[in-house]
Order: structure tokens, then C-alpha cells, then sequence
């Protein structure tokens, strides 16, 4: 089983300031861990995923998340907030499983994603 | 074209009807999604085919829902005799295969209204 909580519906910052949007999770295997971005009226969009290795790992537009397996979270932060960064943010979980030797295998049907953070920049 | 592919973009339809959404893949992607985010909600996950396996259906919320993948490649999902509560924003997605954390890539969505 598995569940994404986002902490905040709507989030708004000052442009400039820094951006932090929280995701804590639960899975019972190794879990991967996705940021998504939607625009408005537009589709959702990568920007950035934890699957092993480097538990801070960098996403495009100046977004990072650090993965803390103690505190399973997976916050999404951005130093300095810029008003194109005004979206909707999900963040989502896939089960994970060992499949051949050590290589791990995901389950992306099964991806659980949060109810999203509403990004707000203020000028 | 490069991406996720969905049709209609917009749809709205009297209770009752059957409608059916379009997806056209991103070409070579062995594996479909379907999901669905209606107001104010998280995705939802519906169906997922993986090349000539049998689809994971576990998320279809009703027989109402049924959505098929010809040759591979484009899906359509079918919604039958629809109802108010079936109003919201299907997305459909692709990705290389199902391994090594490939990201799925999603479409900009088929927005329904029942009214």
C-alpha cells in the first residue's frame, strides 16, 4: 500500500523568496518519487524524479528535492521564486520491486499521486 | 507530433450518453495510461496497458468505463451512459516500458462536462 500526503493546498510566496512545497509519503517497498508541474491549461510535466542513488536530486527550472527515507519526504524546494513558477504541483509515488539480480523494476500503474499544491507568486 | 496526443480536447455531453476519448501515444511507447482528475481532486488512476498483456483495470470505477488499445498504439476509453459525477479532466500518458523508473509523459487531456 502506499499514499502521498502534499501538505497545503495552496501555497504563495513572494517572488524572490524561497519555495517550499511538502510531500510526505508511505510505501511498503522501495519507493520511487516524481514531481509534476501543470501549468495552466496546459498537461502535466516532469520535473524531477528519485529513483536510487543521490537522495538530492535536481529538476529543471531550478527545482530540487531531497529524498529523507527517516522522515519520508520528499520536499520540493527552489531557492528564489519567480512569478512563471505560479502552477499546480503533484507530487507522486510508484511501488518499486526487485525484479532479475538487484535491478530495480517500477510499477507505474499502480503511482499514487497527492491531491496537489497550488503555487501562488505574489510580485 | 512529439508528445501525448488527446481528443477531443474539450467535451460536453447530456447524461445519459456514451462518449469516447482519444489517445495517440508518443511513438514507440510500449506502455498506456489512463487517469482522471476531476475538481479539486489528485490524479486518479484508471487503466494501464503494457504492450500485448492484459490491462490493469483495477482503477475503473464502474462498468461503465472501458477503454481499449488497437494495434499497440492508440486507445480509446469509452464512457457509457455518463453521469454528472464523470465530469472531469482525462489524461492519458505513455512510457518507454514499465522498468527503470522511466518517467511517463503525459497529454494535455480530454476536459469532459456532463450536464
Amino acid at each position: 500500500a502506499q499514499s502521498v500526503t502534499q501538505l497545503g493546498s495552496h501555497v504563495s510566496v513572494s517572488e524572490g523568496a524561497l519555495v517550499l512545497l511538502r510531500c510526505n509519503y508511505s510505501s511498503s517497498v522501495p519507493p520511487y518519487l516524481f514531481w509534476y508541474v501543470q501549468y495552466p491549461n496546459q498537461g502535466l510535466q516532469l520535473l524531477l524524479k528519485y529513483t536510487t542513488g543521490a537522495t538530492l536530486v535536481k529538476g529543471i527550472n531550478g527545482f530540487e528535492a531531497e529524498f529523507k527515507k527517516s522522515e519520508t519526504s520528499f520536499h520540493l524546494t527552489k531557492p528564489s521564486a519567480h512569478m512563471s513558477d505560479a502552477a499546480e504541483y503533484f507530487c507522486a509515488v510508484t511501488p518499486s520491486f526487485f525484479g532479475k539480480g538487484t535491478r530495480l523494476h517500477i510499477l507505474p500503474s499502480k503511482s499514487t499521486f497527492g491531491d496537489g499544491t497550488t503555487l501562488t507568486v505574489k510580485p | 507530433g512529439a508528445g501525448v496526443s488527446q481528443s477531443p480536447s474539450n467535451k460536453v455531453t447530456e447524461k445519459g450518453k456514451d462518449v469516447e476519448l482519444r489517445c495517440d501515444p508518443i511513438s514507440g511507447h510500449t506502455a498506456l495510461y489512463w487517469y482522471r482528475q476531476s475538481l479539486g481532486q489528485g490524479l486518479e488512476f484508471l487503466i494501464y496497458f503494457q504492450g500485448n498483456s492484459a490491462p490493469d483495470k483495477s482503477g475503473l470505477p464502474s462498468d461503465r468505463f472501458s477503454a481499449e488499445r488497437t494495434g499497440g498504439s492508440v486507445s480509446t476509453l469509452t464512457i457509457q451512459r455518463t453521469q454528472q459525477e464523470d465530469s472531469a479532466v482525462y489524461l492519458c500518458a505513455s512510457s518507454p516500458d514499465r522498468l527503470s523508473g522511466n518517467t511517463i509523459y503525459f497529454g494535455e487531456g480530454s476536459w469532459l462536462t456532463v450536464v
